[in-house]
C-alpha cells in the first residue's frame, strides 16, 4: 500500500540553524500539507500546497518557514532560523484530492 | 476559532469495550474524523462521519455523533492490545477550507 515517508525520523539542531524537513508523498496525490505537534499539544496546521505553490496557510507559517516541492517527488519544509519553540513533531500529508489527507509518521525536530 | 477537545488518556482491560470522546465547538462541522497513530507512525485516518448521520459502524468501530451536543465518541468492542495508541478527532466544514482541526489525541492504553 502506498505511504507518505519523512526523512529524518528525528533531527537535532542548534538555535539559529536551518533546517530541511524531507517528505515524500503518495505518487498520485495534488495536494500536499505541514503540520506540527508541539509535545503535549495538539495537531496544528501550517501549510498546503497545490500546484506548485501555497494554497493555504496558518498564522504559524511566518516568514521563517518556506515549502518546495523541488522535483517530482519531494515537498519540503524549510525553517530558516530555528528557534526554542519550533521543537515539535512535523507532520507531511498528501491527498489526491481536497479531502481525505494520509499522513506520513512525522519527523521530531529538537532545538537546542 | 474551531475547538476540538478531547480526555489525553484512557486504560481498559484487554476484551472490554473502549469508548473515546470527543467535543468540538463549529456548528458547521461537516465532517468529523477518527485518526490513530501508533507509535513511530503517522496518523492514520480510521473512520469518519458526515454531520447528517447519528451512526457509524464499521467491524469493531462505532461512531456516534450527537450534533445538538457537538459530541463525537468512538467505541472500540473487544479491544486488544494492538489497539493501543493515540486517537485524534478532527472536524472540518464542507466549503472554504478543506484543512481539519485536530484535538490533542486520547492515549489509550489497554492492558492484559
Amino acid at each position: 500500500e502506498p505511504e507518505v515517508t519523512q526523512t529524518p525520523s528525528h533531527q537535532v539542531t542548534q538555535m539559529g540553524q536551518e533546517v530541511i524537513l524531507r517528505c515524500v508523498p503518495i505518487s498520485n496525490h495534488l495536494y500536499f500539507y505541514w503540520y506540527r505537534q508541539i509535545l503535549g499539544q495538539k495537531v496544528e496546521f501550517l501549510v498546503s500546497f497545490y500546484n506548485n505553490e501555497i494554497s493555504e496557510k496558518s498564522e504559524i507559517f511566518d516568514d521563517q518557514f518556506s515549502v518546495e516541492r523541488p522535483d517530482g517527488s519531494n515537498f519540503t519544509l524549510k525553517i530558516r532560523s530555528t528557534k526554542l519553540e519550533d521543537s515539535a513533531m512535523y507532520f507531511c500529508a498528501s491527498s489526491s484530492l481536497a479531502d481525505t489527507q494520509y499522513f506520513g509518521p512525522g519527523t521530531r525536530l529538537t532545538v537546542l | 476559532g474551531e475547538d476540538v477537545e478531547q480526555s489525553l488518556f484512557l486504560s481498559v482491560r484487554e476484551g472490554d469495550s473502549s469508548v473515546i470522546n470527543c467535543t468540538y465547538t463549529d456548528s458547521s462541522s461537516t465532517y468529523l474524523y477518527w485518526y490513530k497513530q501508533e507509535p513511530g507512525a503517522g496518523l492514520q485516518l480510521l473512520t469518519y462521519i458526515f454531520s447528517n448521520m447519528d451512526m457509524k459502524q464499521d467491524q469493531r468501530l462505532t461512531v456516534l455523533l450527537n450534533k445538538k451536543d457537538k459530541h463525537l465518541s468512538l467505541r472500540i468492542a473487544d479491544t486488544q492490545t494492538g489497539d493501543s495508541a493515540i486517537y485524534f478527532c478532527a472536524e472540518r466544514t464542507s466549503g472554504g477550507s478543506y484543512i481539519p482541526t485536530f484535538g490533542r489525541g486520547t492515549s489509550l492504553i489497554v492492558h492484559p
